[in-house]
């Protein structure tokens, strides 16, 4: 069992609808981010938590300590948010590299 | 631009050849990672830098790869006698703090 796992692994929904993207992880994080990858392979992070909740735009991401899961939300979702979206958290056990051990992503896709 | 950039953004090769990509972090950023990302999956770990220091080396990192950061600044990951399963896209990142911008990745077909 891989220590990140992201739900639903593909979503398809229409323009102007609510998503959310789940992610439950398995191991303590010191961090968990919420990134973003469309076809060209360029990742770029949307955002950083170690608690509570953040919103930026239409994103809104939330996290659950207790119960190790965090969600990531978009509203009134738009053809461009099309993307992979990954989580990655940041092990509090890993107190040199401080990598970061990732999802297997979320392909969404979200047509007019 | 001052992010993370890497070369090539493609690579096509002949299994068993050589090929060496390249990383240039954000400048005054100390740590430089390298992740690999096959089809479909989320990026793996493979090595990191603090400085020039190689400090930590995943398993997956073979006998057949080898990264250096010899001044702390660019780095370097050569892949020898490629296989067909060593094609992927290489992604590295840099960070000074928590966060690491990622480079836009070096996509590798071993043919």
């Amino acid at each position: 069992k891989n220590e990140v796992e992201q739900s639903p692994q593909n979503l398809t929904a229409q323009e102007g609808e609510f998503i959310t993207i789940n992610c439950s992880y398995s191991v303590g994080i010191s961090a968990l981010h919420w990134l973003q990858q469309h076809p060209g392979g360029g990742i770029v992070s949307l955002f950083m938590l170690s608690s509570g909740k953040k919103k930026h735009g239409r994103l809104i991401a939330t996290i659950n300590i207790q119960e190790k899961h965090s969600s990531l939300h978009i509203t009134a979702s738009h053809p461009r948010d099309s993307a992979v979206y990954i989580c990655a958290v940041r092990s509090r056990r890993d107190q040199g590299a401080q990598k970061l051990v990732f999802g297997q992503g979320t392909r969404l896709t979200i047509n007019p | 631009d001052t992010g993370v950039s890497q070369d090539p953004r493609h690579k096509i090769t002949k299994r068993g050849q050589n090929v060496t990509f390249r990383c240039d972090p954000i400048s005054e950023h100390n740590r430089l990672y390298w992740y690999r990302q096959t089809l479909g999956q989320g990026p793996e770990f493979l090595t990191y830098f603090q400085n020039e220091a190689q400090l930590e080396k995943s398993r997956l990192l073979s006998d057949r790869f080898s990264a250096e950061r010899p001044k702390g600044s660019f780095s370097t990951l050569e892949i020898q006698r490629t296989e067909q399963g060593d094609s992927a896209m290489y992604l590295c990142a840099s960070s000074l703090t928590a966060v690491a911008p990622f480079g836009p990745g070096t996509r590798l077909t071993v043919l």
